[in-house]
C-alpha cells in the first residue's frame, strides 16, 4: 500500500532530551513536510523540504531540527530548545515542484513532555 | 497578515440533513484551496482540493465552492450520516505576501451528525 507512515504513534519525553521523530513516504513524492497541530487549533508548518538535501524553515522552526537525505524519509527532532513541545505532529507529502498539488498526510505522532 | 478562518467552529446536526461549511481567506491570490477531514487523534484526509482557476468541485455528497473575491469557501455535505461527525479543516495555498506556497490551515468546524 502506497503511503505516509508515522512513528511512534505515542511519545514521552522528560525535560532536556532530544527526541526524534520518524516520517516515511513510499509515494514518490518530493515535498515533505511537518506541522504541529495544538488543541482546538488548525495546524502550523514547522519545516518543510522540496528536495533531497533541501529544506526550509516554517513558522514555528525554533527549537526543531530536520534532515532529508533519503527521497523518502523526514526526521523532526525535537530538542531541548522547544520550551512547550507537547501537541500532534503531523507529517506530509506532495508531489512537489508546482504550488498546485494535493498534501497526503500520515496518522501522526502524539508527543508529551512528562 | 494572511489568515484563514472557519466557521462555525462547531455544528450538530441530525441525521440527514444537508450543511454548509464555511471558510474565509485574507488575500484572494491563492493558487489552491484544499478541505480536509480529520477524525479524533488521527491524520487529515483529504477531500476537495479547489484550484484557483475553478469555481467549484465535487465528490460524492461533498460539494466545494470557491469565490476568491469575496474570500470565501464553502464545504456543502448533502443528506449528512453519522460517519460523517469529524472536525473538517480548511486550508489555502496563498500565492504572495510572507505565506507564500505554504498551506495556510483554518482551525477547524467540529462537525457532530447525530442518529
Amino acid at each position: 500500500d502506497g503511503g505516509i507512515t508515522q512513528s511512534p504513534k505515542y511519545l514521552f519525553r522528560k525535560e532536556g532530551q532530544n527526541v526524534t521523530l520518524s516520517c516515511e513516504q513510499n509515494l514518490n513524492h518530493d515535498a515533505m513536510y511537518w506541522y504541529r497541530q495544538d488543541p482546538g487549533q488548525g495546524l502550523r508548518l514547522i519545516y518543510y523540504s522540496q528536495i533531497v538535501n533541501d529544506f526550509q524553515k516554517g513558522d514555528i522552526a525554533e527549537g526543531y531540527s530536520v534532515s532529508r537525505e533519503k527521497k523518502e524519509s523526514f526526521p523532526l527532532t525535537v530538542t531541548s530548545a522547544q520550551k512547550n513541545p507537547t501537541a500532534f505532529y503531523l507529517c506530509a507529502s506532495s508531489e512537489g515542484g508546482v504550488y498546485t498539488d494535493t498534501q497526503y498526510f500520515g496518522p501522526g505522532t502524539r508527543l508529551t513532555v512528562l | 497578515k494572511q489568515e484563514v478562518t472557519q466557521i462555525p467552529a462547531a455544528l450538530s446536526v441530525p441525521e440527514g440533513e444537508n450543511l454548509v461549511l464555511n471558510c474565509s481567506f485574507t488575500d484572494s491570490a491563492i493558487y489552491n484551496l484544499q478541505w480536509f477531514r480529520q477524525d479524533p487523534g488521527k491524520g487529515l484526509t483529504s477531500l476537495l482540493l479547489i484550484q484557483s482557476s475553478q469555481r467549484e468541485q465535487t465528490s460524492g455528497r461533498l460539494n466545494a465552492s470557491l469565490d476568491k473575491s469575496s474570500g470565501r469557501s464553502t464545504l456543502y455535505i448533502a443528506a449528512s450520516q453519522p460517519g460523517d461527525s469529524a472536525t473538517y479543516l480548511c486550508a489555502v495555498r496563498y500565492a504572495g505576501g510572507t505565506s507564500y506556497g505554504k498551506l495556510t490551515f483554518g482551525q477547524g468546524t467540529i462537525l457532530t451528525v447525530h442518529p
